[in-house]
């Protein structure tokens, strides 16, 4: 089956140090890649993505995430973190075959910015 | 400003009742997407549409109905028969192509009284 994973549910990082926030997928073929953030109340937001291409992807607010075929992995980076950074962060992956129009959501991780 | 809206940002529903939210988007997207947000389960997927007048299945449709008579609109109702319905609800949409970022709702919050 088709599948997402984040396995930590909440990652803490000082201000100012860098963070990673973890993704493995289990989706055939070569699927389209995203993060999305989620700030309390709100719908999610679209930060990144990948297609095809460089393995390093850079995206909004400062946030990059790295491809990695052979572990099936697009984790999220960010080399200095912000109080402003916290929220709730999804990865998320489509299939490719046409005629699929499912996206695939993992189950979140909360990011806290400790000042 | 283009974008989704949803409404209400709040709802109540009382036992035995069926409730709509409301969606509406003036991107000219074609697809359109209902998911449901619990915590600690991400978003879970109940119907999509790709084009007007043609819809389906998620992959927790049971309880909920949709339509889509307006490319910009794509109204889900919660029946009667969605027996645990509180739950966060986020439309979305897209220009419909696999490679194509979705555009998020701010969200519907259901409650049952």
């Amino acid at each position: 089956a088709q599948s997402v994973a984040q396995p930590e549910d909440q990652v803490n990082v000082a201000e100012g140090n860098p963070l990673t926030v973890k993704c493995t997928y289990s989706v055939s073929g070569n699927p389209y890649l995203f993060w999305y953030v989620q700030y309390p109340n709100r719908g999610l937001q679209f930060l990144l993505k990948y297609i095809t291409g460089d393995n390093l992807v850079k995206g909004s607010y400062g946030f990059e995430a790295e491809f990695n075929k052979s572990q099936t992995s697009f984790h999220l980076k960010k080399p200095s973190a912000l109080v402003s950074d916290s929220a709730l962060y999804f990865c998320a992956v489509r299939d490719r075959r046409s005629g699929t129009y499912k996206y695939i959501f993992g189950t979140g991780t909360r990011l806290k910015v400790l000042a | 400003d283009g974008g989704i809206t949803q409404s209400p940002k709040y709802l109540f529903r009382k036992e035995g009742q069926n409730v709509t939210l409301s969606c509406e988007q003036n991107l000219n997207h074609d697809a359109m997407y209902w998911y449901r947000q619990d915590p600690g389960q991400g978003l879970r997927l109940i119907y999509y549409s790709q084009i007007v007048n043609d819809f389906q299945k998620g992959d927790i449709a049971e309880g909920y109905s949709v339509s889509r008579e307006k490319k910009e609109s794509f109204p889900l109702t919660v029946t009667s028969a969605q027996k645990n319905p509180t739950a966060f609800y986020l439309c979305a949409s897209s220009i419909g192509q696999a490679n194509e970022k979705l555009f998020f709702g701010s969200g519907t919050q259901l409650s049952v009284l």
